[in-house]
């Protein structure tokens, strides 16, 4: 079955400190992974996808097939990173995307 | 100049009431997408129409129909709400989810939909 695992519901952490928001998948297929984000009163967008291999923001996430994994990184986080983060799996065309349930980073001073 | 914008906001109606959501992208994509988002956070495909045809079709109750007019508009159509039905309805659109699985989606403001 197509699944996305985001096992933490929040994740809190001092600024400067670093950042990793955890994403499993599962997915028979070749995978398409992204991240999503939504800022406070803001609307969901794209943060990264992996084919991109960019850094967004001070973010990289990095697909790793052996282990499933699609762990979004930041070396130093910042108050202004605060946001809901979801990880979703592109599936079998038509852009159908499947979700993970979400973890939401605090940053605290 | 907003992307994708839904109507209303906030919608809050009484069991058994009918009710649509609409929405709108002003950003010429080709396909359009309806999610739910339950109390959970938890964000699920309901729909996709890709240029007025219906793509996507995820296990939803049929008092859920979607409309889609033409491609800049994917309205949402619940008959005999249910509490269960209570929960944020996102809208959002692509450049082409009929072949690729790339495209960034745009979405919407969303939805709060309370049932009483």
């Amino acid at each position: 079955a197509q699944r996305v695992t985001q096992p933490e519901k929040l994740l809190s952490v001092f600024k400067g400190a670093p950042v990793e928001l955890k994403c499993n998948y599962s997915y028979s297929g070749s995978p398409e992974l992204f991240w999503y984000v939504q800022y406070s009163r803001q609307r969901l967008q794209l943060l990264l996808r992996h084919i991109s291999r960019e850094s967004i923001k001070g973010f990289t996430a990095d697909l790793n097939k052996g282990e499933t994994s699609f762990h979004l990184k930041k070396p130093f986080a910042q108050e202004e990173d605060s946001a809901m983060y979801y990880c979703a799996l592109g599936s079998g065309g038509y852009n159908k995307l499947i979700f993970g349930a979400g973890t939401r980073l605090a940053v605290h001073p | 100049d907003t992307a994708v914008s839904q109507t209303p906001k906030y919608l809050v109606t009484q069991m058994g009431n009918d009710k649509s959501i609409k929405c709108e992208q002003n950003l010429g994509h080709d396909t359009m997408y309806w999610y739910k988002q339950d109390s959970k956070k938890f964000l699920k495909i309901m729909f996709s129409y890709n240029n007025k045809e219906l793509i996507i079709n995820e296990t939803v109750p049929n008092r859920f129909s979607p409309k889609s007019p033409d491609k800049a508009h994917l309205n949402l159509h619940i008959n005999s709400l249910e509490l269960g039905d209570s929960a944020v309805y996102f809208c959002a659109s692509s450049q082409d989810g009929a072949a690729r699985s790339t495209d960034t989606q745009y979405f919407g403001p969303g939805t709060r939909l309370t049932v009483l």
